[in-house]
């Protein structure tokens, strides 16, 4: 079983350089969620995607930008890369229902991203 | 930004040893409150999802209880082994930010033969 796959598993940037991160799952999940984590500072959520065709900010936007693309995948976009964005990105989902906060998240197995 | 608190930051025990860590959280506009058990180089994987005051969950030695009134979570594991050293991670959900997890740093549990 597939679940969540992240692609991909390793990056290195420079400073100013975009780049899309991305993520799909197979489990027909209706919400998606895109989070970084950072030494210390626990998961913080970036953006996410209720639903096909919304996304809304969470706590930590700037300097991202999300699309859903279906109900499959949900990529997250660094336009000009930066050293405060070096971290490393988990993708989530959950569902099948509407609102699926009482549902568990389903994670992938991470983004290491540096940004010289 | 909510002040979702894991307390012990980290624990460290012997093997057979009952242990348990507490999530502390705010009780205003809850919705739900999630457990996820995080072992190194891999991913987050879920343990419960708890959204009823009194709720008690349970899976093989690891358990959790719920209080929503007073804000506070605590997980419970009984004879612990080894493979339970991981990162357990608390997440609750409110109405009012739309749903989303708010995670709390952790509880590092290291458990030595």
């Amino acid at each position: 079983n597939a679940g969540v796959t992240q692609t991909p598993k390793f990056q290195v940037l420079k400073t100013g350089q975009s780049m899309t991160l991305q993520c799909a799952q197979d489990m027909n999940h209706n919400s998606m969620y895109w989070y970084r984590q950072d030494p210390g500072m626990g998961l913080r959520l970036i953006y996410y995607s209720a639903s096909e065709g919304t996304t809304d900010k969470g706590e930590v936007p700037n300097g991202y930008n999300v699309s859903r693309l279906n109900k499959r995948e949900f990529s997250l976009r660094l336009e000009s890369a930066a050293p405060s964005q070096t971290s490393v990105y988990f993708c989530a989902s959950s569902g099948p229902y509407l609102a699926s906060s009482n549902q568990p998240q389903h994670f992938g197995d991470g983004t290491r991203l540096s940004i010289l | 930004i909510l002040n979702v608190e894991q307390s012990p930051q980290s624990l460290h025990v012997q093997e057979g040893d009952s242990t348990n860590f507490t999530c502390s959280f705010p009780s205003s506009n809850f919705y739900a409150l999630h457990w996820y058990r995080w072992e190194t180089a891999k991913s987050p994987e879920a343990l419960f999802v708890m959204t009823l005051n009194g709720d008690e969950k349970k899976k093989g030695r690891i358990s959790a209880t719920l209080n929503t009134k007073e804000g506070y979570s605590y997980l419970y594991i009984k004879g612990s082994q080894p493979e339970d050293s991981a990162t357990y991670l608390c997440a609750p959900a409110y109405s009012n930010s739309g749903y989303a997890l708010n995670f709390g740093k952790g509880t590092s549990l290291l458990v030595t033969p």
